[in-house]
């Protein structure tokens, strides 16, 4: 089955610590999203790449690091410069013309 | 300063009633708008579209309004079921964004169906 695989499903991350979390799809899209979620809060966009070894920040880059070596992956590192990194990420890949964005389940981080 | 708006953060309705969530944007160069349900811990899952073309789109018991001239759309749920409680997010963009292409996504409206 096509679709978008997060992984791990649960983060935990010490203090100074940098931790990297992954994002692949089997859909063949071109463009590919990182969100984060905030409890009662709705989608704030990280980072984002229309195309292999391009990317662009979202609304909420900073602390964060994202590379696109590959069509089918999109991971994203969550630095030590993120001082409030406990929230839940989603990623998101669409393919081109008129077409919805495809989620995976989502990484919950957490601080120890 | 939020392009996409959705003034309602919660909405309780009867089993088998119709519900109704709210969507209103800014941004005239939108052309393309979605609907996204999300259960918590999960993602959101796609719904419904509509293209600034059309002002109907339904799919179901789903039924998505575009009214261009006052930059608002709805989703209508009829009937509504107890599986239908979730978080439902509104999206836009513009296709003609090209390489910037993002959705903007509106805060939620949390629907709660009651048995």
């Amino acid at each position: 089955d096509g679709g978008i695989t997060q992984s791990p499903k649960y983060l935990f991350r010490k203090e100074g610590q940098n931790v990297t979390l992954s994002c692949e799809q089997n859909l063949n899209h071109d463009a590919m999203y990182w969100y984060r979620q905030d409890p009662g809060q709705g989608l704030r966009l990280i980072y984002y790449s229309q195309i292999v070894n391009d990317f662009q920040k979202g609304d909420i880059a900073e602390g964060y690091s994202v590379s696109r070596e590959k069509k089918e992956s999109f991971p994203l590192t969550v630095t030590s410069a993120q001082k409030n990194p406990t929230a839940f990420y989603l990623c998101a890949s669409m393919g081109r013309g008129n077409q919805p964005q495809h989620f995976g389940d989502g990484t919950r981080l957490s601080i120890l | 300063d939020q392009q996409v708006k959705q003034n309602s953060p919660s909405l309780s309705v009867q089993e088998g009633r119709i519900s109704i969530l709210n969507c209103d944007y800014t941004n005239s160069m939108f052309d393309y708008f979605l609907w996204y349900k999300k259960y918590p811990a999960e993602g959101p899952t796609f719904l419904i579209s509509i293209s600034s073309i059309k002002d109907k789109n339904e799919d179901g018991r789903f039924t998505v309004f575009l009214n261009k001239s006052a930059k608002h759309l709805s989703l209508h749920i009829v009937p509504s079921q107890p599986g239908d409680s979730a978080v439902y997010f509104c999206a836009s963009y513009s296709f003609n964004a090209g390489n910037n292409r993002k959705l903007i996504w509106g805060l939620g409206t949390s629907l709660a169906v009651n048995p």
